[in-house]
């Protein structure tokens, strides 16, 4: 069945550092792609999506690109702020899209540094 | 705008008792889903509904079951709660059913003694 798989963590950074958290996916179709982040104690708040192949989703500096020829979409951000830290959660749509099914994987999580 | 909201924040109770989570959803919005999130892990899908009717169902116990008002809130229910069943559970609403975007509430987090 459908899955996402993320790198595992904690990522522990100094601020201004670069990052990147890898997410694959294995699905059947072309599902459409999400990052969420969660602050502690919080819900989960999108972040960027992708539609289709070659689609870059970006938001607040963050960067994820819909690579479907090594079903993939890595999140990135050039320089880290002490408020990224978070857990962020790589999410695709579930085949038959028409469910709503959201599946996620096991969540990233981040540690900035000041 | 008001995000999504849901009641209560917490809530503590007992093994075998029976639960009720609501969920409002973003004005203008006609689909909520529900998850269950247990800590250290992602979110797992229970269910969605689209204009009060079921379109989706995870992979969950019959004792799960959820509906729609005409307003368009939600209520999960839980019956014979288990300890396991302890988590945060997440409602989250979109334009319409299937993939479209989902915007997530804060949660309810749920503690079964």
């Amino acid at each position: 069945g459908d899955s996402v798989t993320q790198m595992e963590g904690p990522v522990t950074l100094s601020e201004e550092a670069c990052l990147t958290i890898n997410c694959t996916y294995t699905a059947t179709g072309y599902p459409s792609l999400f990052w969420y982040v969660q602050y502690p104690g919080e819900g989960l708040q999108l972040l960027l999506k992708a539609t289709k192949a070659d689609d870059k989703g970006s938001n607040k500096g963050f960067e994820a690109t819909y690579r479907k020829e090594t079903t993939s979409f890595h999140l990135e951000k050039g320089s880290v702020q002490v408020s990224d830290s978070a857990v962020y959660f790589c999410a695709l749509s579930g085949i038959p899209s028409n469910t709503g099914k959201l599946i996620f994987g096991q969540g990233t999580t981040l540690q900035v540094k000041p | 705008d008001a995000g999504v909201t849901q009641s209560p924040t917490h809530l503590i109770k007992t093994r075998g008792q029976h639960v009720t989570l609501r969920c409002s959803p973003i004005s203008g919005h006609k689909s909520v889903s529900w998850y269950q999130q247990v800590l250290g892990q992602g979110p797992q899908f229970i269910f969605q509904y689209y204009e009060k009717e079921e379109r989706g169902r995870g992979n969950f116990p019959d004792r799960f079951s959820a509906r729609q008002f005409p307003n368009y809130s939600s209520e999960l229910n839980v019956n014979a709660l288990l300890l396991g069943d302890s988590a945060l559970y997440l409602c989250a609403s979109s334009l319409e059913g299937g993939a479209q975007t989902q915007y997530f509430g804060p949660g309810t987090r749920l503690l079964v003694l």
